[in-house]
């Protein structure tokens, strides 16, 4: 089965730049999308097929997929961005999606 | 405004059987796909199942495949899973989750997630 993975921890400092990445056998063939999960909350999706922005989501986040590996950038990081991340994906091969293993930002 | 609301959840035995349910509103339920994702204590998000927005086609993770079967009312605006031979690996909260097109492809994402309802498979 198809696998991608993520850092399990990244830490920023509130206004600088945190980089979550998500790794899997050419990904970058693949659209991935991200979410957002607060403590106790459901998923919000923060980037669908790449790059794009859903409404309501604020502009620091963004998206990017090449290669082997999807990244979520958060420009100018605040409190209320800590949470854990996920990525996901389809794979075409057992006609299913997967979610990457989860990225725990934690801003100090 | 797009809601996602389940119910049906609880404590079942192993082997039992459970069902959950999905009331959507606020969007044309038609139009969507239909998604299920759980979440087992303190783990991360593990796609479960979904349903093309004609309730034709529809896709299971391996780990459930044969015991769980999804499907859609379209008179009730309800999506559904209908969980049998349960197991305690089966215990988590599942999300019922609108895809943000009509079929189950690559591209695909979760555009509104309900609460989730909690599923507890224990004796």
């Amino acid at each position: 089965s198809y696998e991608v993975t993520q850092p399990p921890s990244v830490s920023v400092s509130p206004g600088q730049t945190a980089s979550i990445t998500c790794s899997g056998d050419k990904l970058g063939y693949k659209f991935t999308s991200w979410y957002q999960q607060g403590p106790g909350q459901s998923p919000v999706l923060v980037i669908y097929q790449d790059s794009k922005r859903p409404s309501g989501i604020p502009e620091r986040f963004s998206g990017s997929n090449s290669g082997s590996t999807a990244t979520l950038t958060i420009s100018g990081t605040q409190a209320m961005d800590e949470a854990d991340y996920y990525c996901q994906a389809w794979d075409s091969s057992t006609t299913s999606y997967v979610f990457g293993t989860g990225t725990k930002v934690t801003v100090l | 405004e797009v809601r996602l609301l389940e119910s049906g959840g609880g404590l079942v035995q192993p082997g039992g059987s459970l069902r959950l349910s999905c009331a959507a509103s606020g969007f044309t339920f038609s139009s969507s796909a239909m998604t299920w994702v759980r979440q087992a204590p303190g783990k991360g998000l593990e796609w479960v199942s979904s349903l093309t927005n004609s309730g034709v086609d529809t896709y299971y993770a391996d780990s459930v495949k044969g015991r769980f079967a999804i499907s859609r009312d379209y008179s009730k605006n309800t999506l559904y899973l209908q969980m049998n031979s349960l197991r305690a690996e089966d215990t988590a909260v599942y999300y019922c989750a609108k895809s943000g097109g009509l079929a189950v492809e690559a591209g695909g994402y979760f555009d509104y997630w309900g609460q989730g309802s909690l599923v507890t498979v224990s004796s």
